[in-house]
């Protein structure tokens, strides 16, 4: 298996929602990643996580909660996001931490998130 | 700190043809990795083709390659036989040290049949 698999691919929630998205690898990659991207535009950083272990965190705000129940599951979940959190977020994931990682990442299809 | 500049906002090219991408890059390290990523209308990142800093050799991969020019720190990529699958947006990226992987603006490629 040598995909990143997202879940939902779409999804649409209100400003008081709490949502989850769901990222799956089974490569056995130790780094885990999720980037927000908008419209024309490159990935943004979000977080990362090094061996189950939130190792950066993008000074992105507390409505977006990273979760890594294990080595192969990476978790965002949403709560009171606002209109302009509308973007697409993707999920990657690399053989080894940043920095170690010649191998590029491999990323998932993304989740389509638009907040009414 | 690492930035990456392409500086061509949308290319076309026709079908068959052989297009270059264009890609600069600032890095104060010596050992880093260079990467082309493809993103179609599907969505997915796709990676195209990767680059060693410390090897001089260009790398290949099919009908993509790159002119990867250390000193000049340039990392442009070209495509040959342009397919209409090759059609998507392509950022050149660029990791080093324990740093995060940084993107360019990206450029948009257009396949004219």
């Amino acid at each position: 298996d040598t995909e990143v698999t997202q879940t939902p691919k779409h999804l649409v929630m209100g400003m008081t929602n709490k949502k989850s998205l769901k990222c799956e690898q089974h490569m056995g990659h130790r780094a885990m990643y999720w980037y927000k991207q908008k419209a024309k535009k490159p990935p943004e950083l979000m977080f990362v996580y090094s061996y189950e272990k939130l190792s950066i965190n993008e000074s992105v705000p507390s409505r977006f909660s990273p979760e890594c129940p294990n080595s192969s599951l990476l978790n965002l979940h949403l709560h009171a996001l606002q209109p302009e959190d509308s973007a697409l977020y993707l999920c990657a994931s690399s053989q080894e931490t940043l920095g170690r990682e010649g191998y590029g990442y491999t990323f998932g299809s993304g989740t389509r998130l638009t907040v009414v | 700190a690492q930035t990456v500049t392409q500086s061509q906002p949308e290319m076309s090219v026709q079908e068959a043809e052989t297009v270059t991408l264009s890609c600069t890059y600032d890095t104060s390290e010596s050992d880093y990795y260079l990467f082309w990523y493809k993103q179609p209308p599907s969505r997915q990142m796709i990676l195209v083709i990767r680059q060693e800093a410390y090897k001089q050799q260009n790398a290949t991969e099919n009908r993509f390659s790159v002119n990867f020019q250390k000193a000049a720190k340039s990392f442009s990529l070209k495509i040959s036989d342009s397919q209409l699958g090759d059609a998507a947006m392509y950022f050149c990226a660029l990791i080093q040290g324990a740093q995060k992987l940084v993107f360019g603006q990206g450029t948009r490629l257009t396949i004219n049949p």
